[in-house]
């Protein structure tokens, strides 16, 4: 089945270290991809976006993702944690099989928490 | 201002009532969605808009209805709440007119906590 998997539902780092954070999709077609981050109590905040082109995008609050297309993967990386990192990231494609566009389709999400 | 908003932020209903949450924007955005997040279980589309005349269903649109009354405002009700329907609900919004894949961008409202006892 079509999906997008986010392997880890929980990970764990320490401040100042590095964080990789792992997405797979399983469509045919190169998606539209995205990763959105859900702080507590709060909506949905775009961090970046890939649509084609360069596969290392540069997102807000120092995070970058790389997409390669040999591994359906777009993971989310960021060299150094802050505390204020601390939320739920999720990734997000818009199949491309789907002529009007707009079904974004989540992954599980995985909840970062960062130790002193 | 935000550019997405929903009301009510929080809302505790009982099972068998007809509750609506609305949703406004002041993005422009001819497009406006309907979301239900579940722990474990990510954010699954409900309905969507791609404009005033046009609704389509989402992945999980039993129980549900929608409405959109102009541009800027797109409204969820639960005809006759049930206990499972208890969730974090999010509106977004998209602009199709960006060029490549930023049409497709969404943009999310804060979310309506939904208790139903």
């Amino acid at each position: 089945a079509q999906s997008v998997t986010q392997p880890d539902i929980h990970i764990t780092v320490s401040e100042g270290a590095s964080l990789e954070l792992r997405c797979n999709y399983s469509y045919g077609a190169t998606p539209y991809l995205f990763w959105y981050v859900q702080s507590p109590g709060q909506g949905l905040q775009l961090l970046l976006k890939y649509f084609s082109g360069d596969t290392l995008v540069q997102g807000i609050k120092g995070f970058e993702a790389e997409f390669k297309r040999s591994q359906s993967s777009f993971n989310l990386r960021k060299p150094s944690v802050h505390w204020s990192d601390a939320a739920e990231y999720f990734c997000a494609v818009v199949p491309m099989i789907y002529n009007q566009g707009g079904k974004l389709i989540f992954g599980q999400g995985t909840e970062l928490s960062v130790k002193p | 201002d935000a550019d997405v908003t929903q009301t009510p932020r929080n809302r505790i209903t009982k099972t068998g009532k007809r509750i609506m949450l609305e949703c406004s924007q002041t993005k422009g955005h001819d497009r406006m969605y309907w979301y239900r997040q579940d722990p474990g279980l990510g954010l699954r589309l409900i309905y969507y808009s791609f404009d005033v005349k046009d609704i389509n269903k989402g992945e999980i649109s039993d129980g549900y209805s929608v409405s959109r009354q102009a541009q800027a405002k797109f409204s969820l009700s639960l005809e006759s709440a049930i206990p499972n329907q208890t969730a974090l609900y999010f509106c977004a919004t998209s602009d199709p007119g960006g060029s490549g894949g930023s049409g497709e961008t969404q943009y999310f409202g804060p979310g309506t906590r939904l208790l139903v006892l």
